[in-house]
């Protein structure tokens, strides 16, 4: 089983700055199947990004995603108010298949 | 509005059983698999268990399986999961939750509380 392994477990940065969230899988795992998702207290969560890089229907464009093989990235350009929350990276694996999230980043305000 | 509606949940005793329901609107319910997502209280994201459009392709958690069953009534444009044999484990928010492309999971209800206590 891929183990997902996001960092850091926290992150305090002020709206306006650059936020740069990590997921590091336990072996490659194909770019077409990796998700970001953001959730806030007390609400589901929220589809982010998919395929390692695409945008999900209505989702500004200050967030990116990036990375290939075991290294992944989550980039939120500009902060804004509303966007401190938990965010979790996950994948498919075909073997076994089944999905698995990371342990999540708290992205809060400094 | 696509919406997603979990019922059932609720306080049981370890060792007995559950039935959670979800119920789809909005979208074309048998065009898409479907999964169960659960999260523990102040605890992360754990998929349970995922059905394919036709019922044809079904996995679990490892967690999870032996005790539960995922199944799915396209006529009703619903999905359940049985849960036997529940544990202390078990307790959590129960989502349920739609599957996109690449395997991501892009509509979720608002889910359904599990508590497993005696």
């Amino acid at each position: 089983e891929i183990v997902l392994t996001q960092s850091p477990g926290t992150l305090s940065l002020s709206p306006g700055e650059r936020a740069t969230l990590s997921c590091r899988a336990s072996q490659s795992v194909s770019s077409s199947y990796l998700a970001w998702y953001q959730q806030k207290p007390g609400q589901a969560p929220r589809l982010l990004i998919y395929g390692a890089s695409s945008r999900a229907t209505g989702i500004p464009d200050r967030f990116s995603g990036s990375g290939s093989g075991t290294d992944f990235t989550l980039t939120i350009s500009r902060l804004e108010p509303e966007d401190f929350a938990v965010y979790y990276c996950q994948q498919y694996g075909s073997s076994p298949p089944g999905y698995t999230f990371g342990q999540g980043t708290k992205l809060e305000i400094k | 509005e696509v919406q997603l509606v979990e019922s059932g949940g609720g306080l049981v005793q370890p060792g007995r059983s559950l039935r959670l329901s979800c119920a789809a609107s909005g979208f074309t319910f048998d065009d898409y698999a479907m999964h169960w997502v659960r999260q523990a209280p102040g605890k992360g994201l754990e998929w349970v268990s995922g059905i394919s459009w036709n019922s044809g392709s079904i996995g679990y958690a490892d967690s999870v399986k032996g005790r539960f069953t995922i199944s799915r009534d396209n006529a009703k444009n619903s999905l359940y999961l049985q849960m036997n044999s529940l544990r202390a484990e078990d307790t959590a928010l129960y989502y349920c939750a739609k599957a996109s492309y690449f395997y991501a999971f892009d509509i979720w209800g608002q889910g359904t509380m599990v508590t497993v206590s005696s």
